[in-house]
């Protein structure tokens, strides 16, 4: 089973411009997640969907940030424009459902964001 | 306050002792609860689950929680150096229904020859 897919691996951009990080899930995972590791910290959700729609996007800064997942497949994070404060690593992960907590989720390889 | 706490290490051991690694959380109502293992530049990989209060043993790996307490804990026995890694105690908080978790700040591991 193939996991969790995500590109591009590494992206290094200037302050104030933007970025687009894409994600394929697990085949057949109806939930798919993006969270923001800074070095040093544990992982931070930043939006949660189920199926094409957005259940959690509480932790998201929608001044710069957004995401989409249109088909209910694959998902696009994109931030605009970008600060030295997003440099970190962003992770994708997805799970087979999102309800009770009681399905598991699996991270993609992620990618290391550089703001310079 | 933050709401699941784990120790940052190094927690440093010989090869072939017992690891144990430990995380409270502060969110009563939470269900269920994870162990990821994440080597250095790379992502997090899930290495154990657990939602009942008690033990639960995948090889050499225990994981033990104790709801009434709020903690969750991670044995390793037999460490390995290549068990050397952080790693991180995820928590699902219950609230709405929904597979949020919420993530410690991780264990650094350190194993020894």
């Amino acid at each position: 089973e193939a996991g969790v897919a995500q590109s591009p691996r590494y992206k290094i951009i200037e302050k104030r411009q933007s970025v687009a990080f894409w994600c394929n899930p697990i085949s057949g995972h109806a939930t798919l997640y993006w969270y923001q590791q800074i070095l040093g910290q544990g992982p931070k959700l930043l939006i949660q969907f189920q199926n094409n729609g957005v259940v959690d996007d509480s932790q998201l800064p929608k001044d710069r940030f957004s995401a989409e997942r249109l088909k209910g497949v694959d998902s696009t994070l994109k931030i605009q424009p970008a600060k030295l404060e997003d440099s970190a690593v962003y992770l994708c992960a997805s799970s087979l459902e999102a309800w009770q907590g009681l399905y598991e989720q699996y991270f993609g390889p992620g990618t290391r964001l550089t703001v310079t | 306050q933050k709401e699941v706490e784990q120790n940052s290490g190094p927690l440093s051991v010989p090869e072939g002792a017992i690891a144990s690694l430990n995380c409270t959380y502060s969110d009563r109502g939470s269900q269920s609860f994870f162990w990821y293992r994440q080597y250095s530049g790379k992502s997090p990989e899930l290495i154990m689950s657990i939602y009942s209060n008690g033990d639960k043993e995948d090889g050499r790996f225990t994981a033990q929680l104790n709801k009434a307490s709020q903690y969750v804990s991670l044995l390793i026995r037999d460490s390995q150096p290549s068990d050397s890694a952080t790693y991180l105690c995820a928590v699902n908080p219950g609230s709405g229904g929904y597979n949020k978790l919420i993530f410690g700040a991780g264990t650094r591991l350190a194993v020894h020859p």
